[in-house]
């Protein structure tokens, strides 16, 4: 079974101080990992997808990587607006149908003024 | 460009009773996914329509069960409505199978079984 892990489950942080989400997976091959943002009340939003191992995408303050077991979300000067959950997801042969993705709790990210 | 639609926003039902969600794909999407989210949990993988036809499922019981129409728009139906059954239901659309970043997720359906 898929399982996706992700840590750590909150994160409070000051404006500016940088930090780094974790998501380690246990898959039986892996097509893609996806990175979403999740504000209260709303559905998830796109940020990444990852493909293989070594491979790294970045979009204004976020950056993700991948290895073959985890993926770091690294949050460089995080702003106020950075705040929300941050889920990861995974996809795989496996996964139910063409593509049903394996969510992981999310991280709870609070960014303090 | 229109994104994803889902009503209604909130819901309250009675356990036992039958309940119908709608959803109003983004334009040019034929592939719909249905996800279940828990408080404090990740979405759950229910399953995903794809010209009018199921294609494919997550480990949900047969009383959740769904509809593609022709213009690509569904519905979840959930029936026996028990109280774990509370949560946020999420719909996905995505421009055709096998590609997770393709999803655009509406805003969700917020479920309380009482």
């Amino acid at each position: 079974e898929d399982q996706v892990t992700q840590s750590p489950e909150a994160l409070r942080l000051q404006e500016g101080e940088s930090s780094s989400l974790n998501c380690s997976y246990t898959v039986s091959g892996l097509r893609g990992l996806f990175w979403y943002r999740q504000d209260p009340g709303k559905g998830p939003e796109f940020l990444f997808t990852l493909y293989s191992a070594g491979e790294e995408k970045e979009k204004e303050r976020l950056k993700a990587t991948l290895t073959k077991k985890e993926s770091f979300l690294h949050i460089t000067a995080p702003k106020p607006e950075d705040s929300a959950t941050y889920l990861c997801a995974v996809q795989t042969p496996s996964g139910g149908g063409a593509d049903g993705l394996t969510f992981g709790k999310g991280t709870h990210l609070i960014i303090q003024p | 460009e229109t994104g994803v639609t889902q009503s209604p926003t909130h819901l309250i039902k009675t356990r036992g009773q039958q309940v119908t969600l709608r959803c109003s794909s983004q334009s040019g999407h034929n592939t719909v996914s249905w996800y279940q989210q828990a408080l404090g949990q990740g979405p759950q993988f229910i399953f995903q329509y794809y010209r009018e036809e199921e294609n494919g499922r997550g480990n949900f019981p047969p009383r959740f069960s769904g509809l593609q129409f022709p213009n690509y728009s569904s519905e979840l139906n959930v029936n026996a409505l028990e109280l774990d059954d509370s949560a946020l239901y999420l719909c996905a659309s995505s421009p055709r199978p096998g590609r997770g970043d393709g999803y655009t997720f509406g805003s969700g359906t917020r479920l309380t079984v009482v």
